[in-house]
């Protein structure tokens, strides 16, 4: 299985910048990786994903390691509504679209 | 709204019963993917279809079986329920490329007593 290590939890104030970090050593050249997030009593969500150069959408940035065996979600002004728990996730050739979601980090936003 | 439905929302049921749940793409969308939260495993997945054709398995138990119709809709078959088949279980569903969005649904609740 594709192995991405995240913190169990982390925690942010409201409208300040949280950065969600994930490991993934064993990445391989054409894996993707994805960010999903998951609201309380919710089904997960699309949050962003790159394959090596960073990207940007609406809702957060994603930073890539060089050696794209790490990489950075960034929420630019946490809201009470960013609360939930986020899976980092690679897809690729091996596994296709089957992911493979870890525990996640699971962020609370404080007022 | 992802766009993806699924019912029942909650279902409640007993050892060795067999449960239907259902699954309703989003408009266009050829994969269908089911996957099962529970509160000791997390999120697991359980099984693809694309088009009507199974694509890949996952941790999905002999008990349980799917499929796609014609009309793209899936269902999750669940037979000799056991308590620990109680969790959430969502599907999603996605277009045919491999960096295509999964858009999940809102789950149903299976409670086995």
């Amino acid at each position: 299985d594709a192995k991405t290590t995240q913190p169990n939890s982390m925690e942010s104030n409201e409208e300040e910048p949280v950065h969600l970090p994930c490991n993934h050593s064993t990445i391989s050249g054409t894996d993707y990786i994805h960010w999903y997030r998951q609201l309380p009593s919710q089904g997960p969500e699309y949050v962003i994903h790159g394959l090596t150069s960073n990207v940007n959408n609406r809702m957060a940035s994603l930073a890539i390691a060089e050696d794209r065996k790490s990489s950075t979600l960034i929420l630019h002004r946490a809201t009470l509504r960013d609360a939930a728990v986020y899976y980092c996730i690679l897809e690729g050739p091996d596994y296709g679209q089957n992911f493979v979601f870890g525990p996640g980090t699971r962020l609370s936003v404080l007022p | 709204d992802s766009g993806v439905t699924q019912t029942p929302k909650h279902l409640i049921t007993a050892t060795g019963q067999r449960v239907t749940l259902r699954c309703s793409p989003r408009s266009g969308d050829l994969s269908v993917y089911w996957y099962q939260q529970s509160l000791d495993q997390g999120l697991q997945f359980l099984i693809q279809y694309y088009n009507g054709e199974e694509r890949a398995k996952g941790n999905i138990l002999e008990r349980f079986s799917a499929q796609q119709f014609p009309d793209l809709h899936s269902e999750l078959n669940l037979s000799s329920l056991e308590l620990g088949d109680s969790a959430l279980y969502f599907c999603a569903s996605s277009g045919p490329h491999s960096t295509d969005t999964q858009y999940f649904g809102p789950g149903t609740r299976l409670t086995v007593l």
